[in-house]
């Protein structure tokens, strides 16, 4: 089952805009992650965000927790065109050794 | 540096056939090892995962099986494929204690036809 929904599901920016993308999730998390995924690829790792922290810096990345709303953000700075891909929330949760991933945002940067 | 192996990458099967999916895992010991499909344009649902060699828990009950002969080898099997088994197949792997960040692999697109 879906844990995290990714809000929206498609955006189209300009190079140079920021892009920010949302998730929602249901039940209590021990941490938030996002991961990227170019299309037709395997997805890797972006960032990972603890219960306890309420915002996180990676290069161009900043990423938001609020436990209590059950929600993420994910901000990209600066977008650039080769950040054109899916973005997809996942979250950890008691003593589940998975993930629970969202059903992502298509993010498209247009040159 | 630890690296994750998917093969095939791409696969056209008649309905009815086999299934074989292999991922392998180098420069770790003791992973655990994920199975997760994406149908297009959707997110991933978890197949199966694997804490140990031989331990396999699944999420999903379906026409699909998963095994583990080795530590770091983790198979995915099917008897006779469906039309609805068709999708990206995606192996992944974690340390075995940790944050559960997932590297995952290229991925196997599965065409059932």
């Amino acid at each position: 089952s879906q844990q995290g929904e990714e809000d929206p599901q498609a955006l189209s920016i300009q190079e140079g805009e920021n892009a920010t993308m949302n998730c929602s999730y249901k039940t209590s998390i021990n941490n938030l992650q996002w991961y990227r995924q170019n299309s037709g690829r395997g997805l890797v790792h972006l960032i990972l965000i603890r219960s306890n922290e309420r915002e996180k810096h990676s290069g161009r990345l900043r990423v938001t927790l609020d436990t209590s709303k059950k929600s993420s953000s994910l901000l990209i700075t600066a977008s650039r065109a080769a950040d054109t891909a899916s973005y997809f929330c996942a979250t950890a949760s008691g003593s589940a050794r998975q993930l629970t991933f969202g059903s992502g945002t298509q993010l498209t940067v247009l040159p | 540096s630890q690296t994750i192996h998917q093969w095939p990458a791409t696969l056209v099967q008649p309905v009815g056939s086999p299934l074989s999916l292999e991922c392998t895992v180098e420069g770790t010991s003791n992973p655990n090892l994920y199975w997760y499909r994406q149908a297009a344009g959707r997110g991933l649902q978890l197949l199966f995962y694997s804490v140990g060699i031989g331990q396999i828990s699944s999420e999903v009950p379906q026409n699909l099986s998963a095994s583990r002969p080795q530590d770091r080898q983790f198979i995915l099997s099917s008897k006779k494929l469906l039309l609805s088994d068709s999708g990206f197949y995606l192996c992944a792997w974690s340390v075995a204690r940790g944050a559960n960040v997932l590297t995952f692999g290229a991925g196997s697109r599965l065409t059932v036809l």
